[in-house]
């Protein structure tokens, strides 16, 4: 157990619906990642949230955006959902903005289904 | 051009035998950090083992071990005494300072198989 907990675990939903993933990073990480996983392109990073504010931003799309609340848990709303958006979206937590030596930890994960 | 290389993208094994999964990175940076991580088929993603840049051991976790050869920009995991529990994909990561440190550069995997 990373410590670092997603929910939900499955979602199935249509293709033009709204989703949100919750995370809720290990106790006393303050940084807090999103990563997509998908067959065709691998394990994608997203977006990268430090202590409530955004710190890096990869491949996220505009219909997707996170936040991180003061008490640091993060969400991840997908909206306007395509077939193509159907993937694992991964939570993902570290100590400290960015260390080369910090490991980042990763949750189980939520599978995404867009139908 | 791809920061992390994992050229196998299977490799089989037999339980209690040594397996070497490949990996090759690429930075123009003098510090970074280089990860395994296991992803079962459940699809969680576990982290293994570390290397810095500047550590001049080659790490060690139990039956994990990372041969780290700095010249030849290698990274690989050496797992020994393969267990069944074993068989998941590996992936091989990295952070440098060109991500920031923001975050982990993954390769694209190795599926490892192991048999009785």
């Amino acid at each position: 157990d990373s410590g670092v907990t997603q929910t939900p675990k499955h979602l199935i939903t249509a293709t033009g619906q709204r989703v949100t993933l919750r995370c809720s990073p290990r106790s006393g990480d303050l940084s807090v990642y999103w990563y997509q996983q998908s067959l065709d392109q691998g394990l994608q990073f997203l977006i990268q949230y430090y202590n409530g504010e955004e710190r890096a931003k990869g491949n996220i799309l505009e219909r997707f955006s996170a936040q991180q609340f003061p008490d640091l848990h993060s969400e991840l709303n997908l909206s306007s959902l395509e077939l193509g958006d159907s993937a694992l979206y991964f939570c993902a937590s570290s100590p400290a903005q960015g260390a080369v030596g910090n490991t980042i930890y990763f949750g189980e994960g939520s599978w995404l289904t867009v139908v | 051009a791809q920061k992390i290389t994992q050229t196998q993208p299977g490799m089989f094994v037999q339980e209690k035998e040594a397996v070497t999964l490949d990996c090759t990175y690429d930075t123009s940076d003098q510090s970074y950090g280089l990860f395994w991580y296991k992803q079962p088929s459940s699809g969680e993603m576990i982290f293994l083992i570390y290397q810095g840049s500047y550590d001049e051991q080659n790490a060690t976790e139990g039956r994990y071990s990372l041969n780290f050869q700095k010249a030849r920009k290698s990274a690989n995991l050496v797992i020994s005494a393969s267990q069944l529990g074993d068989s998941a994909m590996y992936f091989c990561a990295m952070r440098d300072w060109n991500s920031g440190y923001s975050t982990l550069t993954f390769g694209k995997g190795t599926m490892l198989l192991v048999s009785p």
